[in-house]
């Protein structure tokens, strides 16, 4: 089955400094790629998400990367603010399969914390 | 649009008991997941729905059962609740068309003595 590596654990930035968050993955077959906040005692929250046929897909200050060949692929997060102080969850799937749903393979998280 | 609904919020059981948690999600959405978290750790799949009518163990099934009750609600069973069992459940639901997003409930905060 699909396996995914999740780096750093914990990241800690100075408010207006970028943030990058790695993950690699396993299955050649993943499709889809979404990154998830979670902030303390709440559920994840679908971020951004991008496809295997796109390379880049930013949205204001993040942005995802995705490399097919070496199956791996980053969350961005420019200008950090306090309030991006959460854990951030990568995941993998293959997306579109009707008899089997899409299963969703999570990374173990990264903790990151925003210094003012 | 409620979204994910999940109940209980919050539920303590001693060793042995059972009990269901509830999951119904109003988006018409075809499949359902139940994931647990442990403290520190990723999410992991306990069962899944791809459509109404069929069920399929996850990563780690053992000690629980599901049910599709209907394209709305998806409930997980514990039949004999163990200690290692303490953990945050999340029921989540995609719509298969949407290539995979998934949206989560609220969680199910869940100790077992």
């Amino acid at each position: 089955g699909e396996n995914v590596e999740q780096h750093p654990s914990t990241l800690s930035v100075q408010e207006g400094d970028s943030a990058v968050i790695k993950c690699t993955y396993s299955d050649s077959a993943s499709n889809y790629f979404p990154w998830y906040k979670q902030e303390l005692g709440k559920r994840p929250q679908l971020i951004i998400d991008i496809r295997s046929n796109v390379g880049e897909k930013k949205d204001q200050r993040i942005a995802v990367t995705l490399n097919k060949t070496a199956k791996h692929f980053s969350l961005h997060i420019t200008e950090t603010q306090p309030e991006d102080s959460a854990v951030y969850f990568c995941a993998a799937s293959v997306a579109g399969r009707e008899t089997s749903g899409s299963r969703l393979t999570f990374g173990e998280g990264t903790q990151l914390t925003v210094n003012p | 649009n409620a979204g994910v609904t999940q109940t209980p919020k919050f539920q303590v059981l001693k060793t042995g008991q059972s009990m269901t948690l509830q999951c119904a999600q109003d988006m018409n959405h075809n499949s359902m997941y139940w994931y647990r978290q442990d403290p520190g750790m990723g999410l992991r799949l306990i069962y899944y729905s791809a459509s109404e009518g069929t069920t399929d163990k996850g990563e780690v099934p053992n000690g629980y059962n599901v049910s599709r009750l209907n394209k709305r609600e998806f409930s997980l069973r514990l039949e004999s609740a163990a200690p290692s069992q303490t953990s945050v459940y999340f029921c989540a639901s995609t719509r298969i068309r949407a290539g995979g997003k998934q949206f989560f409930g609220p969680g199910t905060r869940l100790t077992v003595l």
